[in-house]
């Protein structure tokens, strides 16, 4: 069963501040990641999607990919209560083209 | 800015009833999808379209699913006899190349199904 994990949080940042949100995963083939946005009661909204080690920023967002490590994170710079969301990591695997989600880190934001 | 369309945002079924969820793919996009979200868990794969036949599905998409393309535009999803265990948030989802051009993923607002 190929995983994708995520610390489930709440984390808790000041607005403002830097959030940092990791995520692993089990298929050491996967060639695609993909961070989504989802409000609560609402579909998965993309942020990012990374598929080369190293950075990548747009915005106040920065995707930080490590195939080897097989790690994968999210750094929300300012953050603003809108950024108020649980965050899915979400992971192509080495064959076929679904995409498998980690459970989601909810961020809360507190002004 | 083009997006995916869902019908209905609300279905409340009695078990054992079939269900149609109907969605619109972004009309350029060759991929569609189909996942669910029961409350409080992951977004879960159930199956994958591409040229008018399934290309992967999932160990939940059993007999009881089935999708089809009825014309240039829609994308349905069909349960044929619903169990409890249905009830979730249906999400359909499309994109236009696949993995082999990078496959972004957009996804539609969703179906709430209730199953009774």
């Amino acid at each position: 069963q190929k995983e994708v994990e995520q610390n489930s949080g709440p984390l808790s940042v000041p607005e403002g501040a830097i959030a940092s949100l990791n995520c692993t995963y089990s298929d050491r083939g996967s060639q695609s990641f993909f961070w989504y946005r989802q409000y609560s009661g609402k579909s998965p909204e993309l942020i990012m999607s990374i598929y080369s080690n190293g950075d990548k920023e747009d915005g106040r967002f920065t995707a930080q990919l490590n195939k080897a490590s097989q790690y994968v994170s999210l750094l929300i710079r300012d953050s603003q209560p809108s950024d108020s969301a649980t965050y899915l990591c979400a992971v192509n695997p080495a064959a076929g083209n679904k995409l498998t989600f980690g459970g989601g880190t909810r961020v809360l934001v507190k002004p | 800015e083009p997006e995916v369309t869902q019908t209905p945002s609300h279905q409340v079924t009695q078990m054992g009833q079939e269900v149609i969820l109907r969605c619109v793919p972004i009309s350029n996009h060759l991929y569609f999808y189909w996942y669910r979200q029961i409350l409080g868990q992951k977004v879960e794969f159930l199956v994958s379209f591409y040229n008018n036949e399934i290309s992967e599905k999932s160990e939940i998409f059993d007999d009881q699913f089935s999708v089809e393309r009825p014309d240039g535009s829609n994308f349905t999803l069909k349960i044929r006899s619903t169990k409890l265990e249905d009830s979730a948030m249906y999400f359909c989802a499309s994109s236009e190349f696949g993995r082999a051009r990078g496959e972004t993923q957009y996804f539609g607002p969703g179906t709430r199904l209730l199953v009774l």
